[in-house]
């Protein structure tokens, strides 16, 4: 099966604590995202991996850091987790960097800090 | 700033009925205009894209509508069933820039009432 994978579904932690969300393509794409899905739905992009270089990268708090080992894999560690960091965390991959393809979606980690 | 805005935030219709989503946009250089619609519990997937070569993109019941001087592009879908019911998202990117980064609106629900 070929897809985008993440684990975890789920993840309950506390504030200041730190977590890591892992994500993995087999579409044999070249660029890899992390979307940031809150309550109220809003999908903004985080970060953006082009074999193994960041492309992309909005203006996301610091604590928030991708890490990847080769272009299939692109994970995200939270340092310290706060309250608004609260949503679904959406893994995701295209086949090129320049735009105008499908972007593939995995099913999401949703996060909830306590 | 938001670079693709969306309305209606939430639209109610009859089955049998055309639901008509709007967007518009900002960036005169995108060129790559995707809707995609998230059911509940899922995450996004794409529906139907278009580029500005054409002003009409048809697959089945779903039509894009682009109007590159107005900057505004619109999914009609006619004959709505209740299964079409989901949040419709619009987006956009610029195949000609060099970073791959699809902006998304807001968001629309959908609900196709029996």
């Amino acid at each position: 099966e070929t897809a985008v994978f993440q684990t975890p579904n789920y993840h309950v932690t506390q504030v200041g604590n730190e977590v890591s969300f892992n994500c993995k393509q087999t579409l044999g794409h070249d660029t890899m995202y992390w979307y940031k899905q809150d309550s109220k739905k809003l999908l903004k992009i985080m970060f953006s991996y082009n074999n193994k270089q960041l492309i992309v990268n909005e203006t996301v708090p610091r604590r928030f850091s991708p890490q990847s080992s080769d272009k299939a894999h692109l994970n995200l560690r939270i340092k310290s987790v706060e309250p608004e960091d609260s949503a679904v965390y959406l893994c995701a991959s295209s086949l090129d960097r320049e735009g105008g393809t499908e972007v593939f979606f995995g099913k999401g980690t949703r996060l909830t800090v306590v | 700033q938001q670079q693709v805005r969306q309305s209606p935030q939430s639209l109610t219709v009859w089955e049998g009925e055309t639901a008509i989503l709007n967007c518009s946009y900002e960036d005169s250089t995108f060129d790559y205009f995707p809707w995609y619609h998230q059911f509940p519990g899922e995450s996004p997937a794409l529906l139907i894209a278009i580029r500005p070569v054409s002003n009409k993109k048809e697959d089945g019941r779903f039509t894009i509508f682009f109007n590159k001087r107005e900057k505004k592009f619109s999914l009609h879908i006619a004959d709505s069933q209740p299964g079409d019911s989901a949040t419709y998202f619009c987006a956009a990117s610029g195949a000609s820039s060099s970073f791959s980064k699809l902006v998304f609106g807001q968001g629309t629900s959908l609900s196709v009432v029996p």
